[in-house]
């Protein structure tokens, strides 16, 4: 199956800094790369997403990168804000018996503190 | 107001009891999951269904089971054999097999005792 990696498990920044979080996968054919935000008690809800045929995607404050090359995708997030302190997942959609099956990361624990 | 609703909310059970978790969703939606949420585990695939009448396991079944009788309905029991199953459940669906964003419910916490 899909192996997904996540770095870092903890990431504290300052408000008005920037993060990056990391995710690195194993199956080439993976075509679909979301990324879940979970605040405190709530449900994941998606920001942002990339499919395989594109490299950038930006959302105001939100950027994906792809590098589909080295099997690595990052989210950044400028401008940081304390309401963005939540935990991050990345997720990877990869192929099962001729189905897409998300398979997602540890988690990003992100702490901004103002 | 279309979403995907789970409970309880929390549970409590003694060991050796089987609970179900209900999850139902008025999206319409053709795929449901379920996931196990661990501090430091991220989320794992439990349980998952592309159509009605039909499931797969995921990468940690064992203990648990599923079925899915209806469209809107994805019910997880959690049985007497599920070794550690104190957790935080989460069922999520989609709109089909190709490649989309998850839909989450709240989620349900099961504390055994």
């Amino acid at each position: 199956g899909e192996n997904v990696e996540q770095h870092p498990s903890t990431l504290s920044v300052q408000e008005g800094d920037s993060a990056v979080i990391k995710c690195t996968y194993s199956d080439s054919a993976s075509n679909y790369f979301p990324w879940y935000k979970q605040e405190l008690g709530k449900r994941p809800q998606l920001i942002i997403d990339i499919r395989s045929n594109v490299g950038e995607k930006k959302d105001q404050r939100i950027a994906v990168t792809l590098n589909k090359t080295a099997k690595h995708f990052s989210l950044h997030i400028t401008e940081t804000q304390p309401e963005d302190s939540a935990v991050y997942f990345c997720a990877v959609h990869s192929t099962s018996g001729g189905s897409y099956i998300p398979t997602f990361g540890r988690g990003t624990s992100l702490i901004v503190h103002p | 107001d279309g979403g995907i609703t789970q409970s309880p909310k929390y549970l409590f059970r003694k060991e050796g009891q089987n609970v179900t978790l209900s999850c139902e969703q008025n999206l319409n939606h053709d795929a449901m999951y379920w996931y196990r949420q661990d501090p430091g585990q991220g989320l794992r695939l439990i349980y998952y269904s592309q159509i009605v009448n039909d499931f797969q396991k995921g990468d940690i079944a064992e203990g648990y089971s599923v079925s899915r009788e209806k469209k809107e309905s994805f019910p997880l029991t959690v049985t007497s054999a599920q070794k550690n199953p104190t957790a935080f459940y989460l069922c999520a669906s989609s709109p089909g097999s190709y490649t989309g964003e998850l839909f989450f419910g709240e989620g349900s916490r099961l504390t055994v005792l």
